[in-house]
Protein backbone atom coordinates (compact mmCIF):
# COMPACT_ATOMS: atom_id res chain seq x y z
CA UNK A 1 0.00 0.00 0.00
CA UNK A 2 2.22 2.45 -1.60
CA UNK A 3 1.59 6.24 -0.23
CA UNK A 4 2.82 8.28 -3.33
CA UNK A 5 3.66 6.38 -6.21
CA UNK A 6 5.40 7.44 -9.52
CA UNK A 7 6.40 5.88 -13.04
CA UNK A 8 8.91 5.54 -14.27
CA UNK A 9 11.34 5.23 -11.85
CA UNK A 10 14.39 5.36 -14.23
CA UNK A 11 13.70 7.39 -17.96
CA UNK A 12 16.46 7.04 -20.46
CA UNK A 13 15.68 9.15 -23.64
CA UNK A 14 17.13 11.04 -26.42
CA UNK A 15 17.12 14.77 -26.79
CA UNK A 16 14.23 16.70 -28.46
CA UNK A 17 12.02 13.74 -27.28
CA UNK A 18 8.75 14.13 -25.14
CA UNK A 19 8.18 11.89 -22.25
CA UNK A 20 5.54 12.27 -19.02
CA UNK A 21 6.11 10.67 -15.67
CA UNK A 22 2.67 9.84 -13.37
CA UNK A 23 1.88 10.26 -9.60
CA UNK A 24 -0.47 8.60 -7.69
CA UNK A 25 -0.95 9.32 -3.75
CA UNK A 26 -3.65 7.29 -2.01
CA UNK A 27 -3.46 9.44 1.17
CA UNK A 28 -6.58 11.78 0.48
CA UNK A 29 -4.56 14.52 0.56
CA UNK A 30 -5.78 17.54 -1.40
CA UNK A 31 -2.43 19.09 -2.44
CA UNK A 32 0.20 17.45 -4.54
CA UNK A 33 3.79 18.98 -6.07
CA UNK A 34 6.36 18.14 -8.79
CA UNK A 35 9.85 18.86 -7.22
CA UNK A 36 13.30 18.76 -9.09
CA UNK A 37 16.38 17.51 -7.53
CA UNK A 38 19.44 18.27 -9.76
CA UNK A 39 23.18 16.77 -9.05
CA UNK A 40 24.12 18.59 -6.47
CA UNK A 41 21.17 17.44 -4.24
CA UNK A 42 18.90 20.42 -4.28
CA UNK A 43 15.66 19.95 -3.93
CA UNK A 44 13.46 22.90 -5.64
CA UNK A 45 9.74 23.10 -6.24
CA UNK A 46 8.42 23.13 -9.72
CA UNK A 47 4.44 23.29 -9.33
CA UNK A 48 1.96 22.66 -6.71
CA UNK A 49 -1.71 21.77 -7.23
CA UNK A 50 -4.86 22.21 -5.09
CA UNK A 51 -7.72 20.24 -5.57
CA UNK A 52 -6.63 19.88 -9.04
CA UNK A 53 -6.18 23.42 -9.32
CA UNK A 54 -2.78 24.92 -9.73
CA UNK A 55 -1.58 27.18 -7.01
CA UNK A 56 2.61 27.09 -7.10
CA UNK A 57 4.09 27.09 -10.94
CA UNK A 58 7.94 28.06 -10.26
CA UNK A 59 10.22 29.55 -12.74
CA UNK A 60 10.40 26.52 -14.74
CA UNK A 61 10.42 26.22 -18.58
CA UNK A 62 7.09 25.61 -20.53
CA UNK A 63 8.16 22.87 -22.08
CA UNK A 64 6.65 21.17 -18.67
CA UNK A 65 3.44 21.00 -18.07
CA UNK A 66 1.83 19.84 -15.45
CA UNK A 67 -1.67 17.82 -15.52
CA UNK A 68 -4.52 16.76 -12.74
CA UNK A 69 -7.08 15.00 -13.74
CA UNK A 70 -7.87 14.10 -10.10
CA UNK A 71 -7.06 15.16 -7.01
CA UNK A 72 -4.99 11.55 -6.34
CA UNK A 73 -2.88 12.20 -9.49
CA UNK A 74 -0.33 14.74 -10.95
CA UNK A 75 1.36 13.97 -14.10
CA UNK A 76 4.57 15.86 -15.83
CA UNK A 77 4.66 16.37 -19.49
CA UNK A 78 7.77 17.06 -21.00
CA UNK A 79 8.41 18.53 -23.95
CA UNK A 80 11.31 18.55 -26.20
CA UNK A 81 13.96 17.11 -23.41
CA UNK A 82 16.86 19.30 -22.88
CA UNK A 83 20.43 17.74 -21.33
CA UNK A 84 19.34 19.88 -18.50
CA UNK A 85 16.60 18.33 -17.39
CA UNK A 86 18.62 15.62 -16.70
CA UNK A 87 17.66 15.22 -12.70
CA UNK A 88 15.35 13.33 -10.16
CA UNK A 89 12.14 14.58 -9.94
CA UNK A 90 10.13 13.79 -6.93
CA UNK A 91 6.36 13.90 -6.59
CA UNK A 92 5.16 14.82 -3.23
CA UNK A 93 1.41 15.31 -1.44
CA UNK A 94 0.00 16.76 2.05
CA UNK A 95 -2.86 17.41 3.42
CA UNK A 96 -3.23 21.16 3.36
CA UNK A 97 -1.64 23.52 1.08
CA UNK A 98 1.14 24.80 3.64
CA UNK A 99 2.29 24.07 7.24
CA UNK A 100 1.56 20.33 6.53
CA UNK A 101 4.35 17.36 5.95
CA UNK A 102 4.80 16.31 2.83
CA UNK A 103 4.85 12.72 1.75
CA UNK A 104 7.33 11.96 -0.98
CA UNK A 105 7.20 9.73 -3.92
CA UNK A 106 10.12 7.42 -4.79
CA UNK A 107 11.83 9.40 -7.51
CA UNK A 108 12.36 8.91 -11.46
CA UNK A 109 15.23 9.13 -12.16
CA UNK A 110 15.53 10.70 -16.00
CA UNK A 111 18.48 10.81 -18.50
CA UNK A 112 18.45 13.01 -21.35
CA UNK A 113 21.52 11.70 -23.56
CA UNK B 1 16.20 37.37 -0.55
CA UNK B 2 15.79 34.34 1.68
CA UNK B 3 19.28 31.88 2.42
CA UNK B 4 19.05 28.37 3.95
CA UNK B 5 22.60 26.72 5.46
CA UNK B 6 23.14 23.51 6.51
CA UNK B 7 26.05 22.71 8.51
CA UNK B 8 28.97 21.02 6.10
CA UNK B 9 28.33 18.91 3.77
CA UNK B 10 29.31 15.76 5.44
CA UNK B 11 29.31 14.73 8.59
CA UNK B 12 31.18 11.48 10.55
CA UNK B 13 30.47 10.36 14.31
CA UNK B 14 30.88 7.05 15.85
CA UNK B 15 28.55 4.86 16.87
CA UNK B 16 26.92 5.70 20.25
CA UNK B 17 27.30 9.48 20.21
CA UNK B 18 25.02 12.16 19.41
CA UNK B 19 25.05 13.71 16.12
CA UNK B 20 23.95 17.42 15.68
CA UNK B 21 23.28 18.52 12.57
CA UNK B 22 22.87 22.81 12.10
CA UNK B 23 19.95 24.81 9.89
CA UNK B 24 20.82 28.38 9.98
CA UNK B 25 18.48 30.81 7.49
CA UNK B 26 18.69 34.68 7.16
CA UNK B 27 15.99 36.84 6.07
CA UNK B 28 13.19 35.60 7.13
CA UNK B 29 11.45 34.99 10.36
CA UNK B 30 9.53 31.39 9.14
CA UNK B 31 6.60 29.93 11.27
CA UNK B 32 7.68 26.75 11.21
CA UNK B 33 10.71 24.30 10.28
CA UNK B 34 10.96 20.97 9.05
CA UNK B 35 13.27 18.04 9.06
CA UNK B 36 13.30 14.98 6.69
CA UNK B 37 16.00 12.16 6.15
CA UNK B 38 16.69 11.29 2.43
CA UNK B 39 18.34 7.79 2.04
CA UNK B 40 20.42 6.93 -1.29
CA UNK B 41 17.93 6.78 -4.49
CA UNK B 42 14.58 7.29 -2.19
CA UNK B 43 12.57 10.52 -1.44
CA UNK B 44 12.72 12.53 1.64
CA UNK B 45 10.68 11.47 4.21
CA UNK B 46 9.50 13.70 6.98
CA UNK B 47 10.65 13.52 10.49
CA UNK B 48 10.09 16.63 12.55
CA UNK B 49 8.11 20.02 12.20
CA UNK B 50 8.87 22.60 14.79
CA UNK B 51 6.82 26.11 15.40
CA UNK B 52 8.45 29.59 15.77
CA UNK B 53 6.77 29.80 19.55
CA UNK B 54 8.03 25.72 20.42
CA UNK B 55 11.62 25.81 21.73
CA UNK B 56 12.42 21.99 21.79
CA UNK B 57 10.49 18.87 20.11
CA UNK B 58 11.41 15.08 20.72
CA UNK B 59 10.74 12.22 18.83
CA UNK B 60 12.43 8.99 20.06
CA UNK B 61 15.99 9.50 19.63
CA UNK B 62 15.47 12.71 17.65
CA UNK B 63 15.41 16.49 19.03
CA UNK B 64 15.23 19.80 17.25
CA UNK B 65 15.47 22.76 18.57
CA UNK B 66 14.76 26.44 16.94
CA UNK B 67 16.13 29.58 17.95
CA UNK B 68 13.68 32.50 16.30
CA UNK B 69 16.50 35.04 17.64
CA UNK B 70 19.83 32.97 16.24
CA UNK B 71 17.63 31.72 13.30
CA UNK B 72 19.12 28.23 13.87
CA UNK B 73 17.62 25.20 14.46
CA UNK B 74 19.75 21.74 15.77
CA UNK B 75 18.60 18.93 15.29
CA UNK B 76 19.81 15.97 17.48
CA UNK B 77 20.24 12.06 17.40
CA UNK B 78 21.39 10.57 20.18
CA UNK B 79 22.69 7.19 20.81
CA UNK B 80 23.29 7.59 17.02
CA UNK B 81 23.20 4.03 15.01
CA UNK B 82 24.95 2.70 11.45
CA UNK B 83 21.12 3.06 10.50
CA UNK B 84 20.64 6.82 11.02
CA UNK B 85 23.42 7.14 8.17
CA UNK B 86 21.55 9.25 5.37
CA UNK B 87 21.29 12.63 3.87
CA UNK B 88 19.12 14.83 6.34
CA UNK B 89 17.45 18.24 4.76
CA UNK B 90 15.89 20.78 6.80
CA UNK B 91 12.55 22.83 5.11
CA UNK B 92 11.10 26.08 5.71
CA UNK B 93 8.20 27.78 4.22
CA UNK B 94 9.07 30.20 1.54
CA UNK B 95 9.39 34.28 2.27
CA UNK B 96 7.22 34.75 -0.86
CA UNK B 97 4.82 32.18 -0.61
CA UNK B 98 4.34 30.29 3.13
CA UNK B 99 2.54 27.68 0.51
CA UNK B 100 5.64 25.83 -0.34
CA UNK B 101 8.88 24.94 1.03
CA UNK B 102 12.24 25.36 0.50
CA UNK B 103 15.14 23.01 1.07
CA UNK B 104 18.89 23.28 2.17
CA UNK B 105 20.84 21.73 0.47
CA UNK B 106 21.16 18.79 3.28
CA UNK B 107 24.04 17.18 5.64
CA UNK B 108 25.23 13.64 4.97
CA UNK B 109 25.18 12.06 8.17
CA UNK B 110 28.17 8.75 8.70
CA UNK B 111 27.42 7.27 11.51
CA UNK B 112 30.19 4.78 11.92
CA UNK B 113 30.01 1.48 14.04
Amino acid sequence: DTAVSQTPKYLVTQMGNDKSIKCEQNLGHDTMYWYKQDSKKFLKIMFSYNNKELIINETVPNRFSPKSPDKAHLNLHINSLELGDSAVYFCASSQKVAGDEQFFGPGTRLTVL
Amino acid sequence: SQKIEQNSEALNIQEGKTATLTCNYTNYSPAYLQWYRQDPGRGPVFLLLIRENEKEKRKERLKVTFDTTLKQSLFHITASQPADSATYLCALPNSGSARQLTFGSGTQLTVLP
